[in-house]
């Protein structure tokens, strides 16, 4: 069955730093999103990302976030300066059109 | 402001019981409602859309009420395995797949032996 994958699992990195998060989404899905959860709260949207252009973005997506289709194939999410506070697991998704399919994850540790 | 709520729980019920859980979405606007399920520290994943009509796969039963802006899901004759945390989640947009989901914060299920 296919199915989203993202790279790395764990990634640790120092406050300030910049971080590539990966995905590789499901290959005849059209849209593709980034999500983050903090640990203990709920999935919060970050970012939607359609026809090789971003199509909605929450308040969270501020000028820090980008993301990109370098390829026909990979997806990233760039967090340009981290702070303690992006702390937390992204999820990447993919969607045909209506049902969104969750890669398993990245757990981002800001130290 | 877009919201979803849910009753966190826990709930705990025996093996084989039937539970229900609702959740209540602030847009009325919204086109596009699911249940989703998440094991601890794993992604989402996808249990069922809802439809105006209601549907049903197996064990789970969907409902939505849209003249309420809620969403229910009803689990019968419950399973060990059905132990997880429960999201609802709605799309607030136009319903297509451009729009980001509003994820509820779960509720958290336990079945005991």
């Amino acid at each position: 069955e296919p199915e989203v994958t993202q790279t790395p699992s764990h990634q640790v990195t120092q406050m300030g730093q910049e971080v590539i998060l990966r995905c590789v989404p499901i290959s005849n899905h059209l849209y593709f999103y980034w999500y983050r959860q903090i640990l203990g709260q709920k999935v919060e949207f970050l970012v939607s990302f359609y026809n090789n252009e971003i199509s909605e973005k929450s308040e969270i997506f501020d000028d820090q976030f980008s993301v990109e289709r370098p390829d026909g194939s990979n997806f990233t999410l760039k967090i340009r300066s981290t702070k303690l506070e992006d702390s937390a697991m992204y999820f990447c998704a993919s969607n045909p059109f209506t049902e969104a399919f969750f890669g398993q994850g990245t757990r981002l540790t800001v130290v | 402001r877009k919201e979803v709520e849910q009753d966190p729980g826990p709930f705990n019920v025996p093996e084989g019981a039937t539970v229900a859980f609702n959740c209540t979405y602030s847009n009325s606007a919204s086109q596009s409602f699911f249940w989703y399920r998440q094991d601890c520290r794993k992604e989402p994943k996808l249990l069922m859309s809802v439809y105006s009509s209601g549907n049903e796969d197996g064990r789970f039963t969907a409902q939505l009420n849209r003249a309420s802006q809620y969403i229910s899901l009803l689990i019968r004759d419950s399973k060990l395995s059905d132990s997880a945390t429960y999201l609802c989640v709605v799309n607030m947009g136009s319903g297509g797949g451009a729009d980001g989901l509003t994820f509820g914060k779960g509720t958290h299920l336990i079945i005991q032996p």
